[in-house]
């Protein structure tokens, strides 16, 4: 089944205490790209990959760090988490920009 | 800039009802217009999509309409159920090459049996 997968869907954890959210699509995707949804502010764009060892800022960059070594992975890494971070976050990947984004299940985070 | 404007909502409707959700777009070029659904406690999955100018997107019943003229991109539904309770967002990327999908703030609706 064509599907992005992402792992954990839920994490509680403490400030400070680095975290990775992992994120794998089994589609041979050239994009994939992290988003956060939160109430009243609705999906931003974290972070974006074009392809591999390629990526870039999106709107909210800041706190986050992404890597893609390999198509498929796309690990979303909070270095030092902070309670401004507890959010939905969701993984996503595309072909192109004509087809549009498949999108993970989403991880809820809290930081205390 | 690129944006998506969304009508608020929220929107609670009996059943059968007919569903209307209005998307204005604003981006240079040629814009790709999607339409995605969250359902409570999912994922957001992608429900419609037009690439050109008066393309009609359609999928499990619901339809929208690239309208370059008026640069909208509005949803509808002629018979809503209560399984179509869900968050749906209008979206769009912005050009060719171009790889940022960009959503409007969403629409909560509801149908009530």
């Amino acid at each position: 089944e064509a599907q992005v997968t992402q792992n954990p869907r839920y994490l509680i954890t403490v400030t400070g205490k680095k975290l990775t959210v992992t994120c794998s699509q089994n589609m041979n995707h050239e994009y994939m790209s992290w988003y956060r949804q939160d109430p009243g502010l609705g999906l931003r764009q974290i972070y974006y990959s074009m392809n591999v060892e390629v990526t870039d800022k999106g709107d909210v960059p800041e706190g986050y760090k992404v890597s893609r070594k390999e198509k498929r992975n796309f690990p979303l890494i909070l270095e030092s988490p902070s309670p401004n971070q507890t959010s939905l976050y969701f993984c996503a990947s595309s072909p192109g920009t004509y087809h549009g984004y498949t999108f993970g299940s989403g991880t809820r985070l809290t930081v205390v | 800039g690129n944006s998506v404007t969304q009508m608020e909502g929220p929107v609670t409707l009996s059943e059968e009802a007919f569903l209307t959700i209005n998307c204005t777009y604003t981006a240079t070029g040629y814009p790709s217009l999607f339409w995605y659904v969250q359902y409570p406690g999912e994922g957001l999955q992608l429900l419609l999509k037009a690439t050109k100018a008066d393309d009609k997107g359609s999928n499990k019943g619901f339809e929208a309409t690239y309208r370059k003229e008026t640069t909208s991109f509005h949803l509808e539904k002629g018979s809503v159920q209560v399984s179509d309770s869900a968050v749906y967002f209008c979206a769009l990327i912005p050009v060719v090459g171009d790889y940022k999908l960009s959503f409007g703030a969403g629409t909560t609706v509801t149908v009530r049996a």
